[in-house]
């Protein structure tokens, strides 16, 4: 079975300061590691993805995250937040299902950014 | 391009009355769809996904329901709406291999049950 967990529901950080958003898996199989992010009242926007490739994986919008085997994590960062960071980031992980991979999130972390 | 259209934006409905919800994706053939359901504190849920025309899955027991008319239409749907089922609905497709490139949502409906 796979699942993520995301560390922290809220997440407070000022103008400027480092953005690190929390994500361990469990998985059975090599995982495949995803987040998104989603603005309010908004769909779900993919920000990178990890496909066995390179462990670390550049996304959009200046984020950035690490793939550790060792510490089955999968954290997000952005070396400065910007005001427009605020919104909620998802941690994702693919699960096998009929015919399909379906993908098991996270409950989300809310980012907050304090001019 | 791969779009995906999903409608209405906002509902609100009282209890008892029926739903559809209805989901389109343009610019590819075959799609993967899901149905995925976010309510305040509980994350996303995943509801219902297809494979197929006529064939759909289940993961939650709930009073919602699935169709797959059309190879890139996918449609929610309720005989009676509880207040529970208030919450964002999010339609969602992917490639047959989703586990390499991930799901590409539509926008959401924010459904109100009163």
């Amino acid at each position: 079975a796979q699942s993520v967990t995301q560390l922290g529901s809220h997440v407070s950080v000022s103008e400027g300061a480092l953005v690190l958003l929390r994500c361990n898996y469990s998985s059975s199989v090599p995982p495949y590691l995803f987040w998104y992010v989603q603005y309010p009242n908004q769909g779900l926007q993919l920000l990178l993805k990890y496909t066995s490739a390179a462990t670390l994986v550049k996304g959009i919008n200046g984020f950035e995250a690490e793939f550790k085997k060792s510490e089955t994590s999968f954290h997000l960062t952005k070396p400065s937040a910007h005001m427009s960071d605020a919104a909620e980031y998802f941690c994702a992980v693919t699960r096998p299902g009929a015919g399909s991979y379906q993908l098991t999130f996270g409950k989300g972390t809310k980012l907050s950014v304090i001019p | 391009s791969q779009t995906i259209h999903q409608w209405p934006a906002t509902l609100v409905q009282p209890v008892g009355s029926p739903l559809s919800l209805e989901c389109t994706v343009e610019g590819t053939s075959n799609p993967n769809l899901y149905w995925y359901r976010q309510a305040a504190g509980r994350g996303l849920q995943l509801l219902f996904y297809s494979v197929g025309i006529g064939q759909i899955s289940s993961e939650v027991p709930q009073n919602l329901s699935a169709s797959r008319p059309q190879d890139r239409q996918f449609i929610l749907s309720s005989k009676k709406l509880l207040l529970s089922d208030s919450g964002f609905y999010l339609c969602a497709w992917s490639t047959r291999d989703g586990r390499s490139y991930g799901y590409t949502f539509g926008s959401g409906t924010r459904l109100t049950v009163v």
